[in-house]
Parts: structure tokens; sequence; C-alpha cells
């Protein structure tokens, strides 16, 4: 199993809607998460991190933890070209090192 | 933005030479790391440092040296540049690996192509 797994996409949403990004982890001492996006030729940008279980909103975006079933995803609503970008999933393992996922690639269509 | 700069920004070499890049930051973090990004493996970390003169190996660190002099300079060597190295580079930064300070903050990359 990979440590941390992501769909690679490309997911492709109309604008205006909710894209939902999800990762999953095996590491079950990990205890910080942050989703990073990266536009084509750029480096990763954090958008936010998590820690506890359950909902954490930040405008337009919300990141959601389950640390029971290892799951930990991105929501984002109201969709923009803007958004379209590759989505990193990130996770901190309980040896303490980042490990991230290959990202999902998301594609907003005006 | 955090303050973290990169050079070069692209280089092309020819196999066996060797490289050196260069990560400056300005935040005073402790701690710095090197990865590399391909397609289809998606972010691997090199080295890392933990302070001046400390570092340690990540999970892809053959062919590769690190050097940290000053708390806000990292180097990362090639000692004879392959093209298995041929990649983007990046340089990230943190103020711990625990906690709610443990976030990584990248620099801009660094394109790099052996021929």
């Amino acid at each position: 199993q990979k440590e941390v797994e992501q769909n690679s996409g490309p997911l492709s949403v109309p604008e205006g809607a909710i894209a939902s990004l999800n990762c999953t982890y095996s590491d079950r001492g990990s205890q910080s998460f942050f989703w990073y996006r990266q536009y084509s030729g750029k480096s990763p940008e954090l958008i936010m991190f998590i820690y506890s279980n359950g909902d954490k909103e930040d405008g337009r975006f919300t990141a959601q933890l389950n640390k029971a079933s290892q799951y930990v995803s991105l929501l984002i609503r109201d969709s923009q070209p803007s958004d379209s970008a590759t989505y990193l999933c990130a996770v901190v393992r309980s040896q303490g090192n980042l490990i991230f996922g290959k990202g999902t690639k998301l594609s907003v269509k005006p | 933005d955090a303050g973290i700069t990169q050079s070069p920004r692209h280089k092309v070499t020819e196999t066996g030479t060797p490289v050196t890049l260069r990560c400056h930051q300005t935040e005073n973090h402790r701690y710095m790391y090197w990865y590399r990004q391909d397609p289809g493996h998606g972010l691997r970390l090199i080295h890392y440092s933990y302070g001046v003169k400390d570092t340690d190996k990540g999970e892809v660190s053959d062919g590769y040296s690190v050097s940290r002099s000053k708390t806000e300079d990292f180097l990362l060597t090639l000692e004879s540049a392959t093209s298995s190295q041929t990649s983007v580079y990046f340089c990230a930064i943190s103020e711990s690996t625990r906690g709610a300070t443990d976030t990584q903050y990248f620099g801009p990359g660094t394109r790099l192509t052996v021929l």
C-alpha cells in the first residue's frame, strides 16, 4: 500500500460546482495533514493544514479529516477556472517526515 | 510569500559534471529540505537539515550531498550528474517538524537538465 494515495485525475468540474479531492494514508500515527496547490510550472503553495478530526473551513476551501478511516479530503466550493491546478495531499508521518501523494489534477470548465 | 530563493532557476549540464544548487531563506527557519519532483513520482525528499551542519538523508539521497554552513543557506550538490537526475528541484523550509509550526513552504524551484 502506498503511503499517501490520491486519484491522479483529471477531475473535471463545471464552474460554480463543488470539487471534492480525496486522499488516504497508511501510517495510523500520522498527526498533521496538508493540502498544497501546484499550478503547472510553479512550486507547491499551501492551501490548508488540519490536525484534528472533523472539518476546517477557510473561505471556499474545507478540509475534512477522519483519522479512524485514515482519510483526508479537500472540498472547493464555487469552483473557479483559476482553481484548475494539481492538488497535493501531504502527511507528516509518526517519525516526523512529510510524505506527499502524487497529486490530483483538477480542471474547472467555464 | 515565504522568503525563499533558489539559484540557478534553470540549468543544463552534461553527464559527469558537478552541479551545485543553492537555497537561501530569510525566515530564520531551523529546518530546510531538498525535494525532487518527477512525473509519476510526485515530490520525493532528497536530504534535509535540522540546523547548521546537521543534515540527514531522505528517501532518494543516492548521488546527492548537501551542506549547511549558515542558517540561511542549504546547498545541494550532484557530484557527477547523470541523466536520471534530470528533474525539478524544490527547496522547502519549516520552523519545526512537529505541531503547529511544521508547515513546509516551498521555493520557486530549479529545473535541471542533464544531457
